[in-house]
């Protein structure tokens, strides 16, 4: 079935240091790929997509590319803040048909600490 | 400015209560998803539905039922409540045509069962 691997954290960087978490992915078909944030307290909110190979997306100067050929999607940014810490996980959706199309497969979630 | 919304940010039940977990989209998705969040475990599925008066189990479904009488609305129940589903439960909502749009989630409501 489907997985997605994520490094594991904690990670904790200082402030305006660049940033990568790891995901890989396995599956069947042509997933989309999602990054999630979430906040202390809060609930889940998509960082940013893509749909297809070689898509990048990209929000809040996060980044990501679809790498179908290394079935990866590292969320990378160049310059970190206090307020980028959080919870990330990395996702992808079923492509197939039935009762699970667009279902969300989760990765474990990285724990991001930024210190000033 | 579309919404997941869950009735309560903070419960704290007793050990052997009923527990109902309400959850509300706006957007007219098909899609509904009840998961709980633990330390160490991430994102756990405990059920879903596709439809009104649909629903299919994730994979932690012991403890718990839902029900889906109104599109919009999906609740999550826990019969009896235990100390072991003190926990984050989180819902979500996706449009069933498009594998691409992804979940939008709910605030979260923070059980406590004591």
């Amino acid at each position: 079935g489907d997985s997605v691997t994520q490094m594991e954290g904690p990670v904790t960087l200082s402030e305006e240091a660049f940033l990568t978490i790891n995901c890989t992915y396995t599956a069947t078909g042509y997933p989309s790929l999602f990054w999630y944030v979430q906040y202390p307290g809060e609930g889940l909110q998509l960082l940013l997509k893509a749909t297809k190979a070689d898509d990048k997306g990209s929000n809040k100067g996060f980044e990501a590319t679809y790498r179908k050929e290394t079935t990866s999607f590292h969320l990378e940014k160049g310059s970190v803040q206090v307020s980028d810490s959080a919870v990330y996980f990395c996702a992808l959706s079923d492509p197939s048909g039935g009762t699970s199309y667009g279902k969300l497969t989760f990765g474990q979630g990285t724990i991001l600490t930024v210190h000033p | 400015d579309v919404k997941v919304t869950q009735s309560s940010r903070y419960l704290v039940k007793r050990t052997g209560e009923k527990v109902f977990l309400e959850c509300v989209q706006d957007m007219d998705h098909e899609n509904m998803f009840w998961y709980r969040q633990d330390p160490g475990l991430g994102l756990r599925l405990i059920y879903f539905s596709y439809d009104v008066k649909m629903k299919e189990k994730g994979d932690i479904p012991e403890g718990y039922s839902v029900s889906r009488e109104k599109k919009e609305r999906f609740s999550l129940i826990l019969e009896s409540a235990s100390t072991n589903q003190t926990s984050m439960y989180l819902c979500a909502s996706s449009p069933i045509g498009d594998s691409s749009m992804g979940y939008t989630f709910g605030s979260g409501t923070r059980l406590t069962v004591v």
